[in-house]
């Protein structure tokens, strides 16, 4: 079975201060791993993914991850984060060869930016 | 633009009630989905499809039912509805169906039974 952890229900910054958002996978193989963004009555948006090669992948909007095999961890990081940048923030996993792509997800950090 | 529409955005249904929720792509995408998400939940998989005139089960398939009739449309039914399915629907299509396919979602059905 193949299951995703973000530990940190919420989390709250200044503006212009570094982020990251904890991600640790449970899986028997190599996954697919993904980060989506759900801004306010919206939904889900694609940051990044990553399957292989470098470890730190870029996304959209300054946001990069990093994955980590012996650690099974994919974790956000964004070095200053905009108020704009207010949101919950989905960590998915997606198996090779998955019937249907059928995605992972855990359960959300919710990050809210302070001015 | 591609995008992912749903239908309506949200909806008060009563228990034992059917409930129909309603999704469109303009993406030409192959592969549509339905997840549902709740508070302390990330999203999870109800039921998809490959292909127009065929569904499939997804993770928590209980109490729902899903209608392709063309590419474009994906629809999701409670026929019965309970307290338990209160909660927010997603649909979202992604090109193909590999590990890797990145998926567009729409903006939520938020759905309340009393």
């Amino acid at each position: 079975a193949q299951s995703v952890t973000q530990p940190d229900a919420r989390v709250t910054v200044s503006e212009g201060a570094s982020l990251q958002l904890r991600c640790k996978y449970s899986y028997s193989g190599t996954p697919y791993l993904f980060w989506y963004v759900q801004y306010p009555r919206q939904g889900l948006q694609l940051l990044l993914k990553y399957y292989s090669g470098d470890p730190v992948v870029q996304g959209v909007n300054g946001f990069e991850a990093e994955f980590s095999k012996s650690n099974s961890s994919f974790h956000l990081r964004k070095a200053s984060v905009h108020w704009s940048d207010s949101a919950v923030y989905f960590c998915a996993l997606s198996a090779f060869n998955s019937a249907g792509n059928k995605l992972t997800f855990g359960i959300g950090t919710r990050v809210l930016v302070r001015p | 633009e591609a995008a992912v529409t749903q239908s309506p955005r949200s909806k008060v249904a009563v228990t034992g009630g059917k409930v129909t929720l309603s999704c469109h792509q303009t993406n030409n995408h192959d592969y549509m989905y339905w997840y549902r998400q709740d508070t302390g939940h990330g999203l999870r998989l109800i039921h998809y499809s490959y292909v127009a005139d065929s569904t499939e089960k997804g993770d928590i398939p209980d109490g729902y039912k899903a209608s392709r009739p063309s590419q474009e449309n994906f629809s999701l039914i409670l026929e019965l509805a309970s307290l338990s399915q209160t909660a927010v629907y997603f649909c979202a299509s992604s090109d193909g169906g590999g590990a890797g396919a990145e998926q567009f979602f729409g903006p939520g059905t938020r759905l309340t039974v009393l």
